[in-house]
């Protein structure tokens, strides 16, 4: 079964607008971890935002924010303000707290267009 | 710039070659991955080693062969790989096994003709 699904394959957003990024999780665990990455065309996955089952706040870093709505088991990036360098795929992923605890498992990706 | 990299960037082989793709990383981490994504396909992860010891094998076939000399260098041996193997392939290390951040690197186009 998909741990972790994306249903926005793409999006588009104007510049300077927030965007919202849905995700959705599956797992039986207590304590489990979820992150967001970017993937610009480049290649190479940035490590954006973390938020721990655990964490009561929703995480925050700088113009990204992490919608976590944990009895809906759905994990939401915001993306405030958006610019033109934010154009790429954006990748959900989860970490679960059993004996793998270095595996992510990632989601398909949904991919941003920022339009100027 | 990244503290993850990659060579080559840009790998075409034929099925019968034998190649390495390379990673290093500065960050003074513990654990390694090899990560495959394909196209419309989530990323899998191939490898882990933690201390230079695999300690994930994610049912990947034979032709790959992942080798860790030592914590801050990575290979992925690559022989008589299929055109479905044609995919981006990503490094990454983390500060150990357990730590939730990974750093990855700028990935290895590989296709195979």
């Amino acid at each position: 079964a998909q741990k972790i699904t994306q249903t926005q394959p793409g999006m588009f957003v104007q510049e300077k607008e927030a965007v919202t990024l849905d995700c959705t999780y599956d797992t039986s665990d207590q304590s489990y971890g979820l992150f967001w990455y970017k993937q610009p065309s480049s290649g190479e996955m940035i490590f954006l935002i973390y938020q721990g089952s655990y964490d009561e706040q929703n995480a925050t870093e700088g113009r990204y924010s992490l919608n976590f709505q944990k009895a809906r088991k759905s994990a939401n990036l915001v993306i405030s303000a958006s610019q033109l360098g934010d154009s790429a795929m954006y990748f959900c992923a989860m970490r679960e707290g059993h004996s793998n605890d270095y595996k992510l498992s990632f989601g398909a990706g949904t991919t941003v267009t920022v339009r100027a | 710039e990244t503290g993850v990299t990659q060579t080559p960037r840009h790998l075409v082989m034929g099925m019968t070659n034998k190649k390495s793709l390379k990673c290093e990383q500065h960050l003074g981490h513990n654990a390694m991955y090899w990560y495959k994504q394909s196209a419309k396909k989530p990323l899998e992860l191939m490898f882990v080693y933690s201390l230079e010891e695999r300690v994930e094998n994610n049912s990947v076939p034979s032709r790959f062969s992942p080798e860790c000399p030592n914590s801050s260098h990575l290979f992925l041996h690559l022989h008589t790989l299929q055109p479905e193997d044609s995919a981006l392939y990503l490094c990454a290390s983390s500060r150990n096994r357990v730590s939730y951040e990974q750093y990855f690197g700028p990935g290895t186009r590989l296709t195979v003709t």
